[in-house]
């Protein structure tokens, strides 16, 4: 069955970094857009990034531009977000989800999420 | 980009209860739509795509409707697993994907 964990998450100084991961497991990961999607506490969904099958086209939303770059190891079927110069706005529960349909895509799997805080 | 809205925010219903969540698109988006339920501390979960689509696994009582700027989710019959905060999202314009704010369903 298809399997998302991201890991990576936790508590870190503004201005500071962190590298989130996500290791898929029961699907072809190498076939699939891949995206990364982000929830601040008691908010709505924010889509942070996307990523192509082969990492030729990436995208990302205004809020993380220049800060954060997707990338992904088809060989270890693995996706990850690095994120620099980060906010206390970048507070949230980042989620892995695989994209479907068309870029740009619907989500049909989803992690369970890694939470990142960013305070001093 | 796309600003997409959803009515009412939240409401309280009863189990076997019929319900509608209106979501709204500021422009025309064709049926590029999906559907996703949301409970406490979980992932998002894909209902319905392509505006009317029901994703495989979820139970009939869900159904979706509409194309353009204006769409809806009904639940024909309340159950207890399904007060939950669901959210809209448009994946038609490239290259921006933007979710609804959600609407909460709890008890009443």
């Amino acid at each position: 069955q298809v399997q998302l964990v991201e890991s990576g998450g936790g508590l870190v100084k503004p201005g500071g970094s962190l590298r989130l991961s996500c290791a898929a497991s029961g699907f072809t990961f190498s076939d699939y857009y891949m995206s990364w999607i982000r929830q601040a506490p008691g908010k709505g969904l924010e889509w942070v990034s996307y990523i192509s099958s082969s990492s030729s086209y990436t995208n990302y939303a205004d809020s993380v531009k220049g800060r954060f770059t997707i990338s992904r190891d088809n060989a270890k079927n693995s996706l990850y977000l690095q994120m620099n110069s980060l906010r206390a706005e970048d507070t949230a529960v980042y989620y892995c989800a695989r994209g479907v349909g068309g870029l740009p895509y619907y989500f049909d799997y989803w992690g369970q999420g890694t939470l990142v805080t960013v305070s001093s | 980009a796309i600003r997409m809205t959803q009515s009412p925010s939240s409401f309280s219903a009863s189990t076997g209860d019929r319900v509608t969540i209106t979501c709204r698109a500021s422009q025309g988006i064709s049926s590029y739509l999906a559907w996703y339920q949301q409970k406490p501390g979980k992932a998002p979960k894909l209902l319905i795509y392509a505006a009317s689509t029901l994703q495989s696994g979820v139970p009939s009582r869900f159904s979706g409707s509409g194309s353009g700027t204006d769409f809806t989710l009904t639940i024909s019959c309340l159950q207890s697993e399904d007060f939950a905060t669901y959210y809209c999202q448009q994946y038609y314009s490239y290259p921006s994907i933007t979710f609804g704010p959600g609407t909460k369903v709890d008890i009443k």
